[in-house]
Order: structure tokens, then sequence, then C-alpha cells
């Protein structure tokens, strides 16, 4: 059964501190993983990351996969208020069609960022 | 403007009463998926497809029916509903290109009773 765990569940910081989040997983036929931001909404997505090493940077968040050691972290620097949500990670495995189509995402517990100001 | 829409955003319904959630996307999007949202479970796929007449099952399908007839139409039916379906869900879609963002619909949010 592929598995997708992320660390911490919750992370408490004040404004201007740089947080990691981790995200951990086992999936049979890994195509991608992927990271989410979801307030009190809909998840929005932040970053597709397929290559090993090969960090996928937006502002000042960035992404990094270890295909290796099976993980990815999510790096916030300079953390503002409006960073406070929940970092959703999800491992997407191939369809069975095979090709280039999404095909089953397996979600992680999420992490609850809060950044005081 | 691209988006994906659900209906109906809240619904409340009664044990065993065939209910419909609609979701519907402008985009020409090959791929659709439901999921559905519990405290403490995160984000739990029920069902994908990845084109018309092509579905397959996520994590959680038991209770649930997909339909995929047309490209930008991706209903979920609950045949007979049971309190433990109470629920937030969100209908999901992207293209198969590599890459390409999945858009998120609002969410439907679901109490049986």
């Amino acid at each position: 059964e592929d598995k997708v765990v992320q660390s911490p569940l919750s992370l408490v910081v004040h404004e201007g501190d740089t947080v990691t989040l981790n995200c951990s997983y086992e999936v049979t036929n890994f195509r991608s993983l992927l990271w989410y931001k979801q307030e009190k909404k809909a998840p929005t997505f932040l970053f597709m990351l397929t290559s090993s090493g090969i960090e996928k940077k937006s502002g000042r968040l960035s992404s990094i996969l270890d295909k290796k050691e099976l993980f990815s972290i999510l790096n916030i620097t300079a953390t503002q208020t409006g960073d406070s949500a929940v970092y959703l990670c999800a491992v997407e495995a191939r369809g069975d069609a095979g090709g280039t189509s999404y095909g089953k995402l397996t979600f992680g517990q999420g992490t609850i960022l809060t950044v005081h100001p | 403007e691209a988006q994906v829409t659900q209906n109906p955003r809240y619904l409340i319904t009664v044990t065993g009463k065939k209910l419909t959630v609609t979701c519907s996307q402008n985009m020409n999007h090959e791929y659709m998926s439901w999921y559905r949202q519990d405290p403490g479970l995160g984000l739990r796929q029920i069902y994908y497809s990845m084109n018309v007449e092509v579905t397959d099952k996520g994590d959680v399908p038991e209770g649930y029916k997909v339909s995929r007839k047309e490209k930008r139409n991706f209903p979920l039916i609950l045949e007979s509903p049971s309190p433990n379906q109470t629920s937030l869900y969100f209908c999901a879609s992207s293209s198969d290109r590599e890459g390409e963002t999945q858009y998120f619909g609002p969410g439907t949010r679901l109490l049986v009773l």
C-alpha cells in the first residue's frame, strides 16, 4: 500500500523564521511528488518534483526530492503570517495506462504551519 | 476563467437517499479526480479518471461510483449514503502534460444523518 508521512504535524514559528517541512514516502511505480498549500479552502499547487536533486524555487519557497532516500523537503525562508496554512505532500503513482497521465495520488496528513507576527 | 466547479457546495441528507455531486471543468483537461478530506486523515483519493470512459479506483472507493461520459464532467454518485461518508469532498482536474498543475474545485461539504 502506498504511504506518505509528513513531519512535523504542526509547527509554530515567528515571522522571519525559516522552516523545513518533511515528507517521506513509499510508493509503487513512482511518477512524481507534489506539494500543496491549503488555507481555509481548496489546496493550491506549489511544486511538482520528478527528478532527484533538482531544487524547485518560487520566491521564498523551495523544494527538493531525494529519490534514493524516498523523501522531499519544503523550505520556507523569511516566513510571513500569510504563510500560515496546512502544507500537503502527495505522491503520484503512474497510472495503469502508463503514458504521461496522472495516476493514483496518495496524500500525507499535512503539516499545520502557524506563523505569529 | 479557468476553473473547476462543484455542486452543491453544501448538502445535508439522510442515510440511504441517493445523491450526486457534480464536477465540471472548462479547461479541456484529460485527468479528473475525487478526494475526500477528513480531520486527521488528510486527503484521500476516491476515484480518478485519465480520460473519457477511463476510470480507476483510488484509496477509498467503497460506497462511491463515478462516470466519465464527457471530458468536462466527472460526477460522484453515492447510491446509498451512510454517516461515515460525511466529509469534505474535492474534485480536481489537470491536463496530461508533464508538470501541469492540478486544479481543485471549491469543495462540497456533505453531512449524512
